[in-house]
């Protein structure tokens, strides 16, 4: 079982929906948890961080969930700008600061 | 600021022939760590360095060797490159320590060997 696993999609969904991806990760120590957005040949840019209580960020919203191990990611009223990949990281067993990634969700976005 | 930049954007080079890769950020970062991305694999961390003067390896070390030159510069070395050496690397940074660290990370450079 890979330590970060996600659905690769593609998520295919109309403008102004609302769609969700979740994020399961192995190890029930980990501490540090991120969305990452990555757009075609760029590099991954920080999204947001996912805190234990939730947090929100405009149209974004990330939660964890420890019991089930996962995160989660929903993004509200989608826009063609958020057509891009979603890259989950958890931070590794070992270390506070090595992060593991998962291979990312795409989403398109349709006018 | 500029974060984190890397030099060269592209590169083409032969089985065989070497390079290295640049990378250097200006946010004052302790850590620093080298990915490739291939399609389908996702990021997997090559060499990483927890703070100037150390370096550890990731999870593909292999045919690579790093050099932490001071804590803004991370170099990654391919002595003798080699067609599965084909991929997108991506230096990053983060913080460090027991904090958050969020990783922020550098344009790429796409390497293909022949």
């Amino acid at each position: 079982r890979k330590e970060v696993e996600q659905d690769p999609g593609p998520f295919n969904v109309p403008e102004g929906a609302t769609v969700a991806f979740n994020c399961t990760y192995s190890n029930s120590a980990s501490q540090s948890f991120f969305w990452y957005r990555q757009d075609c040949r760029k590099e991954p840019k920080l999204l947001m961080s996912v805190y234990s209580s939730g947090n929100e960020d405009g149209r974004f919203t990330a939660q964890l969930n420890r019991a089930s191990q996962y995160i989660s990611l929903l993004i509200r009223d989608s826009k063609l700008s958020d057509s891009a990949t979603y890259l989950c990281a958890v931070n590794k067993r070992d270390s506070s600061y090595k992060l593991i990634f998962g291979s990312g969700t795409r989403l398109l976005v349709r006018p | 600021n500029a974060g984190v930049t890397q030099t060269p954007k592209f590169q083409v080079l032969k089985t065989g022939q070497s390079m290295t890769l640049q990378c250097a950020q200006d946010m004052n970062h302790n850590s620093m760590y080298w990915y490739r991305q291939d399609p389908g694999m996702g990021l997997r961390l090559i060499y990483y360095s927890a703070s100037e003067g150390t370096t550890d390896k990731g999870e593909v070390p292999n045919g690579y060797n790093v050099s932490r030159l001071n804590k803004r510069e991370f170099s990654l070395r391919l002595e003798s490159a080699a067609p599965s050496q084909t991929s997108v690397y991506f230096c990053a940074s983060s913080d460090g320590g027991t904090g958050n660290n969020e990783q922020f990370f550098g344009p790429g450079t796409r390497l293909t060997v022949l």
